[in-house]
C-alpha cells in the first residue's frame, strides 16, 4: 500500500545501540500500530496510538520506544534494552474510532541485530 | 488480557478442495473481524473483514462467519487455487482499540 512507508527495508545494527524506524502515512489516518513478527510466528504488538501526542504500550513494549509528535508519523526505536531485537517490524494506520477499520500495512523493516 | 486463537497452524488442501480456518477470541467487547494474507517476506493484506452485527459475509471464493455467541468466526475458501498458498491471520478489534491478532495458519494448496 503506497500509504505507508517504512524505511529502511534493512537495518543492521550493532548490539548495544539503538535504532529508529520509520513510519510515515499520507492516509489521514488517527490511528497507527507497531507489530513484530518473527519467523513463523504471528504478529505481537509493541506500541498503538490513537491520535496525536498520545500512545499505549502493547504487549512486548520493553525495550522499545515511539513518539507521535505529527499525524503522519510514528517512529519506533530499538533500544539496547530489547534482549533481542533481530525481527520483521511492520507498522500500520486505521481511521481509528471504537468501530474498527482496515488496518493499512507499511512494507516492513528487517532489523539484524548481531 | 484479550487474545485469539487460531487453528489450525498449517493446512494443506489438493487444488480445487476447500480449506476452513478457525478463530475464537476473548473480548466480549470485539466488533470487527478481520482476515489476512501474507505472502512470504511481504506485508499482510486484507482479504475479508465482518462485523459483530453480521453473522456471514462472501467475497467470491471467500466468506467469513461470524457465531458472537461461541465467539467463533471462521474462514472459508472455496475452489482454492495454488495462488492461495500464504500464511492467513485473523483478528479482532474491540474496547482496547487494540487489532488482536492469531498465530497465522500456512495455507499450501498442492497442484
Amino acid at each position: 500500500d503506497g500509504g505507508i512507508t517504512q524505511s529502511p527495508k534493512y537495518l543492521f545494527r550493532k548490539e548495544g545501540q539503538n535504532v529508529t524506524l520509520s513510519c510515515e502515512q499520507n492516509l489521514n489516518h488517527d490511528a497507527m500500530y507497531w507489530y513484530r513478527q518473527d519467523p513463523g510466528q504471528g504478529l505481537r504488538l509493541i506500541y498503538y496510538s490513537q491520535i496525536v501526542n498520545d500512545f499505549q504500550k502493547g504487549d512486548i513494549a520493553e525495550g522499545y520506544s515511539v513518539s507521535r509528535e505529527k499525524k503522519e508519523s510514528f517512529p519506533l526505536t530499538v533500544t539496547s534494552a530489547q534482549k533481542n531485537p533481530t525481527a520483521f517490524y511492520l507498522c500500520a494506520s486505521s481511521s481509528g474510532g471504537k468501530k474498527g477499520s482496515p488496518l493499512h500495512f507499511g512494507n516492513g523493516t528487517r532489523l539484524t541485530v548481531t | 488480557g484479550e487474545n485469539v486463537e487460531q487453528h489450525p497452524s498449517t493446512l494443506s488442501v489438493q487444488e480445487g478442495d476447500s480449506a476452513v480456518i478457525k478463530c475464537t477470541y476473548s473480548d466480549s467487547a470485539s466488533n470487527y473481524f478481520p482476515w489476512y494474507k501474507q505472502e512470504l517476506g511481504k506485508r499482510p493484506q486484507l482479504i475479508i473483514d465482518i462485523r459483530s452485527n453480521v453473522g456471514e459475509k462472501k467475497d467470491q471464493r471467500i466468506a467469513v462467519t461470524l457465531n458472537k455467541t461461541a465467539k467463533h468466526f471462521s474462514l472459508h475458501i472455496t475452489e482454492t487455487q495454488p495462488e492461495d498458498s500464504a500464511v492467513y491471520f485473523c483478528a479482532s478489534f474491540g474496547g482496547t482499540y487494540k487489532y488482536i491478532f492469531g498465530t497465522g495458519t500456512r495455507l499450501k494448496v498442492l497442484a
